[in-house]
């Protein structure tokens, strides 16, 4: 079965904090993503990478930055968190354009 | 860019009940897959439809892609209350996905 691993369930930050979300898959995926889920409005894709050190601009970067040094390993930076960044962030893996496997999704709240 | 619209927002059922979501796609799609997240989790894949006119069954789901390759449902006969959850759709494009907004569906015992 497919493991994708977030690093933290709930965490709570203050506003400029630069916080990082670690993602972690076992599958030798070659994309993955990050995503944003707010009530409403659904899943929005922040940034996605479909290889090692690639990366490319989702529906809504701004504020973020990610980093993929190694093929399981997918990064998401914000570099000075900010109240609207309180969110539920979903990093997802794939083989190609197939199914999306997500992990369990860290609840972020910025104080 | 592409825009994947998906109605209703909610949907309330009696337990027995058929429950249907319909996606629409602004552009033609490659694939679309169909994802379903339970309250608190996050969303699992259900099923990939790659081809034009294409429909898939698993148990009580039925899952339709169109002949154009833009608009897809979900139906769910006699719903049962494990059938509650957020039900996304989500067109494929050249590496991404892009998400419907979810039907989230409730269903009265």
């Amino acid at each position: 079965d497919v493991k994708v691993t977030q690093s933290s369930r709930y965490l709570v930050k203050r506003t400029g904090e630069k916080v990082f979300l670690e993602c972690v898959q076992d599958m030798d995926h070659e994309n993955m993503f990050w995503y944003r889920q707010d009530p409403g409005l659904g899943l929005r894709l922040i940034y996605f990478s479909y290889d090692v050190k690639m990366k490319e601009k989702g529906d809504i970067p701004e504020g973020y930055s990610v980093s993929r040094e190694k093929k399981e390993r997918f990064s998401l930076i914000l570099e000075s968190a900010s109240t609207n960044q309180t969110s539920m962030y979903l990093c997802a893996s794939s083989p190609g354009d197939r199914a999306h496997h997500f992990g369990d999704g860290t609840r972020l709240s910025i104080l | 860019g592409q825009q994947v619209m998906q109605i209703p927002q909610y949907q309330h059922v009696q337990e027995g009940e058929d429950f249907t979501t319909y996606c629409n796609s602004s552009t033609t799609l490659s694939n679309i897959q169909w994802y379903k997240q339970r309250p608190g989790g996050h969303p699992v894949f259900l099923i990939q439809l790659v081809k034009s006119g294409e429909v898939k069954k698993q148990k009580r789901l039925t899952f339709q892609f169109g002949e154009a390759k833009k608009n897809s449902s979900l139906h769910i006969t006699a719903t049962q209350t494990t059938d509650v959850g957020t039900y996304f759709c989500a067109g494929a494009g050249s590496y991404q996905l892009t998400f419907g907004k979810g039907t989230k569906l409730s269903v009265i015992p």
